[in-house]
């Protein structure tokens, strides 16, 4: 069964520290990998896809077939990452299966 | 932009809702989210040009229609108290660009 894990329900820095929110999956096939995030009050809304190797307010993500993680990092945090991050892989085109989400809180 | 009506809904248990999304101009394929409360979205089904080509672990009175002028509806029948969650919608043209989600209907079943 297709499964993605997010072992952190809240994450909490200080601004300005590094942040790495973990996402592991258990997949059949090789899937497209999306992290989503939803911002107080806003709906959600697309951070970035691997297939792009983007970067996107400063966050990265990088995949890891043979642990098959894709964790998402950001070198320094700011207030304004404060949100709920969920990663999301897509076997099957637009049929996402998210994880169970990380609330990042960045302190002042 | 994805717009979805009504917000909030209360209905009783084994009443029928039909919850609607209109989705981004263009986009062909739209799907339907479950969120339940503190947890994240779980795919229902998932629309292309106004055939259903997949489904999540979701019963059959779960349903749903998509329309030639994006809009789309989620129609569930018998509700039970466990379909308390909120309902999303998203659409997209290319899988591989991400999905557009609407801000939810919250359904409430007493």
């Amino acid at each position: 069964a297709q499964r993605v894990t997010q072992p952190e329900k809240l994450l909490s820095v200080f601004k300005g520290a590094p942040v790495e929110l973990k996402c592991n999956y258990s997949y059949s096939g090789s899937p497209e990998l999306f992290w989503y995030v939803q911002y107080s009050r806003q709906r959600l809304q697309l951070l970035l896809r691997h297939i792009s190797r983007e970067s996107i307010k400063g966050f990265t993500a990088d995949l890891n077939k043979g642990e098959t993680s894709f964790h998402l990092k950001k070198p320094f945090a700011q207030e304004e990452d404060s949100a709920m991050y969920y990663c999301a892989p897509d076997n099957a085109g637009n049929m996402l299966t998210f994880g169970g989400g990380t609330r990042l809180m960045v302190k002042p | 932009g994805v717009t979805q009506s009504p917000t909030h809904l209360i209905k009783t248990r084994g009443q029928q809702v039909t919850l609607r999304c209109s989705s981004q101009s263009g986009h062909n394929t739209v799907s339907w989210y479950q969120q339940a409360l503190g947890q994240g979205p779980q795919f229902i089904f998932q629309y292309y040009r106004e055939e259903e080509n997949g489904r999540g672990n979701f019963p059959p009175r779960f349903s749903g229609l998509q329309f030639p002028n994006d809009s789309s509806e989620l129609n569930v029948n018998a509700l039970e108290l466990d379909d308390s969650a909120l309902y999303l919608c998203a659409s997209s043209l290319d899988p591989q660009r991400g999905q557009f989600f609407g801000p939810g209907t919250r359904l409430t079943v007493l």
